[in-house]
């Protein structure tokens, strides 16, 4: 039961660079989201998706980029690091309806990452 | 967009129960409302969710105004465990799709 997935659990990089960070979920959920976390904040949505193919920004895109070719995996992309984005990176997954009441979020155990 | 406010934070003692409180004053029809809290060092996790009537689980219960434009979330005997940050949050429906923005939400402290 292996859930939804994130690594690295923790990366050091340094301003320029560019930083992957991976999610991944075995349950086939259809939605899944990225946040970050900023020390001593609430989360903030950087981008979601509804399906494969199909992505959307969140609250603060900028920076960040995203693809979603497999349903399963869910990568975020820092183009050119700064240290701003120092920050734990949570990636969730769900499955929605938009009639259907249900719609509780799996969140990954985090990913921190900080830019040097 | 929809926003969510809570206070800061709030202090409990131990076996009592504990009614966490939101303002959602812009929430549309379609807005379901949602909790999750979040453990020290943790991921947030799923409490409890409702659009219009009131809910109950194992861990929580949801009382949902009748105007929808807040809601409380009850914990009935509050433990030690149950020190997180609670999060009150609205899954809006979109053209993109479902979203849910967290806010800033309640630090709860649990003395034993």
């Amino acid at each position: 039961d292996a859930g939804i997935t994130q690594s690295p659990r923790y990366k050091i990089t340094e301003t320029g660079r560019q930083v992957t960070l991976m999610c991944h979920q075995t349950w086939s959920h259809s939605y899944m989201f990225w946040y970050r976390q900023d020390l001593g904040h609430g989360l903030r949505l950087i981008y979601y998706s509804a399906a494969a193919d199909i992505t959307d920004k969140g609250e603060v895109p900028d920076g960040y980029v995203v693809s979603r070719s497999k349903t399963e995996n869910f990568p975020l992309t820092l183009e050119s690091a700064t240290r701003s984005q120092t920050s734990v990176y949570f990636c969730a997954s769900s499955v929605f309806g938009r009639s259907s009441g249900t719609g509780e979020l799996f969140f990954g155990e985090g990913s921190r990452l900080t830019v040097l | 967009d929809a926003k969510t406010t809570q206070p800061n934070s709030m202090e409990s003692n131990e076996e009592e129960p504990v009614h966490l409180p939101c303002n959602h004053s812009t929430i549309s029809g379609t807005d379901y409302i949602h909790w999750y809290r979040q453990l020290p060092s943790q991921g947030p996790e799923y409490v409890i969710h409702g659009l219009t009537s009131n809910v109950n689980n194992r861990m929580a219960s949801l009382a949902i105004a009748e105007d929808r434009k807040s809601s409380t979330l009850i914990l009935h005997r509050a433990t030690l465990r149950d020190a997180a940050v609670y999060y009150c949050i609205l899954r809006v429906t979109n053209n993109a799709g479902n979203m849910l923005t967290f806010g800033g939400g309640t630090r709860l402290m649990v003395k034993p």
